[in-house]
């Protein structure tokens, strides 16, 4: 069974401090993409990798960076967390040239 | 940029009722994706249709995608509770690398 697996569900971290975000994949999938999911703007995308060590912007990077140093693991990185990073996040993978995309099952965020 | 609108953003049916959620894109695209998202879930793939004028069934599900490749639709007959939830379309642009996001609609079923 294919997975994708987010290291925290639940996460309340301080205004300032550097978040980590962890996505692990197990279907040696090359593309993956890190969204931030708000009521009433659905899905949208902040950073994707098309493979090892590449990464491209999505619509709203700002505030983030990512890392993927191992195809099987996307990082997301809140340089200094701030209120408005207050959001859903899910990872997602997919197959270089495939069909569907998978998602973890999201890290609720909370800055306080 | 490219954008898909997807309408409408709510839609509350008495089950047993149909249920129609559209998807419209600014360009061409090569593919549409729909998925679906239970409340307190995360999306999960439905169907991807390739093919201008493609219609393709899935039980109670009927999903067209546009003869120009513009536009989608997805169409539930008969509304059971076990709809419930979010509806998203998403389209590849000619790259293929990442999927252009609807904002989904949000099915709810009375009993």
């Amino acid at each position: 069974d294919v997975k994708v697996t987010q290291s925290s569900r639940y996460l309340v971290k301080r205004t300032g401090e550097k978040v980590f975000l962890e996505c692990v994949q197990d279907m040696d999938h090359e593309n993956m993409f890190w969204y931030r999911q708000d009521p009433g703007l659905g899905l949208r995308l902040i950073y994707f990798s098309y493979d090892v060590k590449m990464k491209e912007k999505g619509d709203i990077p700002e505030g983030y960076s990512v890392s993927r140093e191992k195809k099987e693991r996307f990082s997301l990185i809140l340089e200094s967390a701030s209120t408005n990073q207050t959001s859903m996040y899910l990872c997602a993978s997919r197959k270089s040239g495939g069909t569907e995309a998978f998602f973890g099952q999201g890290t609720r965020l909370t800055v306080v | 940029g490219q954008q898909v609108m997807q309408i409408p953003q709510y839609q509350h049916v008495q089950e047993g009722e149909d249920f129609t959620t559209y998807c419209n894109s600014s360009t061409t695209l090569s593919n549409i994706q729909w998925y679906k998202q239970r409340p307190g879930g995360h999306p999960v793939f439905l169907i991807q249709l390739v093919k201008s004028g493609e219609v393709k069934k899935q039980k109670r599900l009927t999903f067209q995608f546009g003869e120009a490749k513009k536009n989608s639709s997805l169409h539930i007959t008969a509304t059971q509770t076990t709809d419930v939830g979010t509806y998203f379309c998403a389209g590849s642009p000619g790259n293929n690398r990442k999927l252009i996001w609807g904002l989904g609609t949000s099915l709810a079923v009375n009993p």
